[in-house]
């Protein structure tokens, strides 16, 4: 069965901290792996990776794939309040693009 | 450009009675999909359109739901004889293909209570 785990399931730093949010996948016929932030109710895309090693950065945040060992992180390096989110990652199951989600990391950045 | 709308923002109604909610993608997205995301957890997949039809209906939870898309753009999901259980938030999410590589865009989502 196609699943997506993520850790920790929430995280509390200050800010200026850097995090580093994990998601471990095991999907059958992988293609790709996203990442979304959740602030209110609509996940927004981050980033979307599809091969392994390739760093994806877009200002403070950045994402990479391993594909042998079948993860991902999020790095977000000098946090500020308006990280605090959830984290979602996910990836497509099947030809449909339908995504299988991980539970979510909860992000609480402090002042 | 315009994003996926959905409406109601939040419903609240009554266990047994009927609802439903639209989703109206962005234009010119063929992929159409339904989530269902409950507290403390990720959106869960509920259906699948491809233009008009329901290609992947694998998710829902039950024939008391239903969706449709017959014009292949609006959508709109029909839960009866709701249930406290299907309290949840229910997004909708668009793409101009099967999102095999390309992103889907989601909605602000119904939050749903069934009382």
């Amino acid at each position: 069965e196609d699943k997506v785990v993520q850790s920790p399931l929430s995280l509390v730093v200050h800010e200026g901290d850097t995090v580093t949010l994990n998601c471990s996948y095991e999907v059958t016929n992988f293609r790709s792996l996203l990442w979304y932030k959740q602030e209110k109710k609509a996940p927004t895309f981050l980033f979307m990776l599809t091969s392994s090693g390739i760093e994806k950065k877009s200002g403070r945040l950045s994402s990479i794939l391993d594909k042998k060992e079948l993860f991902s992180i999020l790095n977000i390096t000098a946090t500020q309040t308006g990280d605090s989110a959830i984290y979602l990652c996910a990836a497509p199951t099947s030809n449909t693009g339908k995504l299988i989600f991980g539970q979510g990391t909860t992000l609480q950045v402090k002042p | 450009g315009a994003g996926v709308s959905q409406t109601p923002s939040n419903k609240v109604t009554e266990k047994g009675k009927y609802v439903e909610l639209r989703c109206d993608p962005i234009s010119g997205h063929t992929a159409l999909y339904w989530y269902r995301q409950s507290l403390g957890q990720g959106p869960e997949f509920l259906i699948y359109f491809q233009g008009t039809g329901a290609a992947d209906d694998s998710g829902l939870p039950n024939d008391r739901f239903f969706a449709v898309r017959p014009e292949g753009s609006v959508s709109t999901l029909k839960i009866q004889r709701t249930e406290r259980g299907d309290s949840a938030v229910y997004l909708c999410a668009s793409s101009s293909d099967r999102a095999t590589y390309n992103e889907q865009f989601f909605g602000p989502g119904t939050r749903l209570t069934v009382l």
